[in-house]
């Protein structure tokens, strides 16, 4: 069961366009969404995280924004460049998990020249 | 500053043996987790760690054993390999068991034949 659904899988992207990624999740019990960025043989990192108690953080050109209601959140990427190709995965944590993060099934972007 | 370092990088394995993923982090982090990630599935936890000889189930424990000796080390032990098991499993830590940023290794990719 995936608690946390994630698309698209992949996206591809022209150079300067806005990227836009979606995650559903089903437990109301989250209080912690983050994003992670992958790249090719490397490890997850943390991109930009949120709470429930806001609707939107912007950190450059990454946004989320985040709808309670409809247990729904996105990360644009505006201005999208060659170097944010890379896989990007939504996650969700109850801050009582102790870390425990459920990650959604990854998107993999292209942004092309 | 090292972060979380994996190894091995790569591994094939044969049916039903036995082998030892290492994880190693200098940063005093008192939570430690492995992930594995498979194509369409994101990254699922296996097993996590609140702190030295404090080990818990995540979601798809079965064919996997941990230990937490000392803070700086978490293996995962798989006791006989299974072409399921087949791979890219992660090492992440984080200061403290709420929310936060996940530090995450670069991956240890693992083939059973």
């Amino acid at each position: 069961q995936q608690q946390v659904k994630q698309s698209p899988q992949s996206l591809i992207v022209q150079k300067g366009g806005i990227s836009i990624i979606n995650c559903a999740y089903e437990n109301t019990a989250f209080d912690y969404f983050p994003w992670y960025q992958q790249f090719p043989g490397k490890g997850p990192a943390l991109l930009i995280a949120i709470r429930p108690d806001v609707s939107e953080k912007k950190e450059g050109r990454f946004t989320i924004s985040f709808n309670k209601s409809a247990k729904q959140f996105s990360l644009h990427i505006m201005d999208s460049q060659p170097g944010d190709s890379a896989t990007y995965f939504c996650a969700a944590e109850k801050e009582t998990s102790g870390s425990r993060l459920t990650f959604g099934e990854g998107t993999q972007l292209t942004v092309n020249p | 500053n090292a972060g979380v370092t994996q190894t091995p990088k790569f591994q094939v394995l044969k049916t039903g043996q036995s082998m030892t993923l290492q994880c190693a982090q200098d940063m005093n982090h008192e939570y430690m987790s492995w992930y594995r990630q498979d194509p369409g599935m994101g990254l699922r936890l296996i097993h996590y760690s609140v702190g030295a000889g404090i080990t818990d189930q995540g979601e798809v424990p079965n064919g996997y054993n941990v230990s937490r000796s000392t803070t700086e080390d978490f293996p995962l032990r798989l006791l006989s390999a299974a072409p399921s098991q087949t791979s890219v499993y992660f090492c992440a830590s984080s200061l403290w068991g709420g929310v936060g940023e996940l530090f995450f290794g670069e991956g240890s990719r693992l083939t059973v034949l």
